[in-house]
C-alpha cells in the first residue's frame, strides 16, 4: 500500500541554523500538509499546498517558514533560522485528488534545535 | 475558531468491551474525520463522515455526526490490545477548508 515517507527521521541542530525536511507524498495525491506537534501538545496545523501554491496557512507558518515541490515527488519544508520552540514532530501529510479530506500522513522528522 | 475537543481524556478497558470517545467542535463543517496515533508515530486516518451523514460504520468502528449539537462520537466494539493508542476528531480548520484540527485526544488503554 502506497505510503508518505518522510526523512530524515531525526535531525538535531543548532539555534540559528537552517533546515530542511523532506516528505514523499503519496504519488497521485495533489493536497499536501505540513503538521507539527510538540511533545505532549496537540497536533497544529503549518501549512497547505495545492496546484503549485500555499492554499492556507495558520498563524504559526511566519516568515521564518517555507515550503516548496521541486520536482514532482518531493515536498520539503524549510526553517530558516531555528529557535528552541521549533523543536517538535514535524508531519507530512498528503490528499488524493477529487472531493475528498482524507489526509495520510508520514511517520514525522523529530526536530531537536539546541 | 474552529476546535476539535475530545472526552474522555484517558479511558482504561479490558479487552472485548467496547470503547466510546466524544468530540465536540465548535463552527460549521462540512466533514468530520477521526485519527489514531500509536505513541510517538504518524497519524493514521480511521473515517470520515460527512455533514449529510449520521452514523458511518468501518469494520470495529461506528462514528456518529450530530451537527445541530456540533458533536461526533466514535465508538469501537469488542476492543484489542492493539487498539491502544490515542484517538484524535479532526474537523477542517474552515468549512471550506481541507487544513485539520486537532484536539488533544482520547488515550485509550486496553488491557488483555
Amino acid at each position: 500500500e502506497p505510503e508518505v515517507t518522510q526523512t530524515p527521521s531525526h535531525q538535531v541542530t543548532q539555534m540559528g541554523q537552517e533546515v530542511i525536511l523532506r516528505c514523499v507524498p503519496i504519488s497521485n495525491h495533489l493536497y499536501f500538509y505540513w503538521y507539527r506537534q510538540i511533545l505532549g501538545q496537540k497536533v497544529e496545523f503549518l501549512v497547505s499546498f495545492y496546484n503549485n501554491e500555499i492554499s492556507e496557512k495558520s498563524e504559526i507558518f511566519d516568515d521564518q517558514f517555507s515550503v516548496e515541490r521541486p520536482d514532482g515527488s518531493n515536498f520539503t519544508l524549510k526553517i530558516r533560522s531555528t529557535k528552541l520552540e521549533d523543536s517538535a514532530m514535524y508531519f507530512c501529510a498528503s490528499s488524493p485528488p477529487g472531493v475528498s479530506y482524507e489526509q495520510y500522513f508520514g511517520p514525522g522528522t523529530r526536530l531537536t534545535v539546541t | 475558531s474552529q476546535q476539535g475537543e475530545e472526552d474522555p481524556q484517558a479511558l482504561s478497558i479490558q479487552e472485548g468491551e467496547n470503547a466510546t470517545m466524544n468530540c465536540s467542535y465548535k463552527t460549521s463543517i462540512n466533514n468530520l474525520q477521526w485519527y489514531r496515533q500509536n505513541s510517538g508515530r504518524g497519524l493514521v486516518h480511521l473515517i470520515l463522515i460527512r455533514s449529510n451523514e449520521r452514523e458511518k460504520h468501518s469494520g470495529r468502528l461506528r462514528v456518529t455526526l450530530d451537527t445541530s449539537k456540533k458533536s461526533s462520537s466514535l465508538l469501537i466494539t469488542a476492543s484489542r490490545a492493539a487498539d491502544t493508542a490515542s484517538y484524535f476528531c479532526a474537523p477542517p480548520k474552515t468549512q471550506a477548508g481541507t487544513a485539520l484540527i486537532f484536539g488533544k485526544g482520547t488515550t485509550l488503554s486496553v488491557s488483555s
